[in-house]
């Protein structure tokens, strides 16, 4: 078992709305990745922060953006939610040579 | 060609018999992780290898380095099993400045009772 935490595991939202994922890291990693996974997908790396800075991304629009706090914990906002938007949001947390440990998982559907 | 490839894409079998699903990557890795997803349901980390071979349960992950390919076996399958099994390959860090973790497509396993 990992401690990794993501919050909530479950979530429904109207298209338009904002939403917000937490993610809290493994202790002693200062390093926090996102991935969408769509269904019937492989996950798909959104970004990463590492020490409160994003330190990487992939093909997301602007309107996906995150945070990362001192303790090292994220969050994944997402503004202007669209139906495609509906995914598994999984969150991974990792250190310069330690392993990566990833969260279960939030389940995000929009209406 | 994805860097990391898992066979077979979808496989039912019968309760009780063995399973052997396969992953081949063709980057360095420092680790390789299995993942299972029930449908609708989250992530669960089974196993995370660098090296040999680990067990819990009925289930086993392999990992041979230098072929560049692990395989997750489950012995005395069970309906219950049924689900998406994932392979994750981790990147060392100074290999690779972001994107550290790549994911195959998963492999849909079904089990009859």
């Amino acid at each position: 078992e990992t401690g990794v935490t993501q919050s909530p595991t479950h979530l429904i939202k109207t298209r338009g709305q904002q939403v917000t994922l937490r993610c809290s890291s493994q202790s002693g990693h200062n390093t926090v990745s996102w991935y969408q996974q769509a269904l019937g997908q492989g996950p798909q790396f959104i970004f990463q922060y590492y020490r409160e800075e994003e330190n990487g991304r992939g093909n997301f629009p602007p309107r996906f953006s995150g945070l990362q706090f001192p303790n090292y914990s994220s969050e994944l906002n997402v503004n202007a939610l669209e139906l495609d938007d509906s995914a598994l949001y999984l969150c991974a947390s990792s250190s310069y040579r330690a392993e990566a440990f990833f969260g279960q998982g939030t389940r995000l559907t929009v209406v | 060609k994805n860097e990391v490839e898992q066979s077979p894409q979808n496989l039912t079998a019968q309760e009780g018999e063995f399973i052997t699903i396969n992953c081949s990557y063709s980057v360095g890795i420092s680790a390789l992780h299995w993942l299972q997803q029930h449908p609708g349901g989250g992530i669960v980390s089974l196993f995370m290898l660098s090296s040999g071979k680990k067990k819990h349960g009925r289930l086993i992950a392999t990992i041979n380095i230098q072929e560049k390919h692990s395989s997750l076996h489950i012995t005395a399958s069970h309906p219950r099993d049924s689900a998406v099994y994932i392979c994750a390959a981790t990147r060392p860090r100074y290999m690779n400045r972001d994107d550290k973790i790549i994911f195959g497509k998963g492999t849909r396993l079904h089990i009859l009772p």
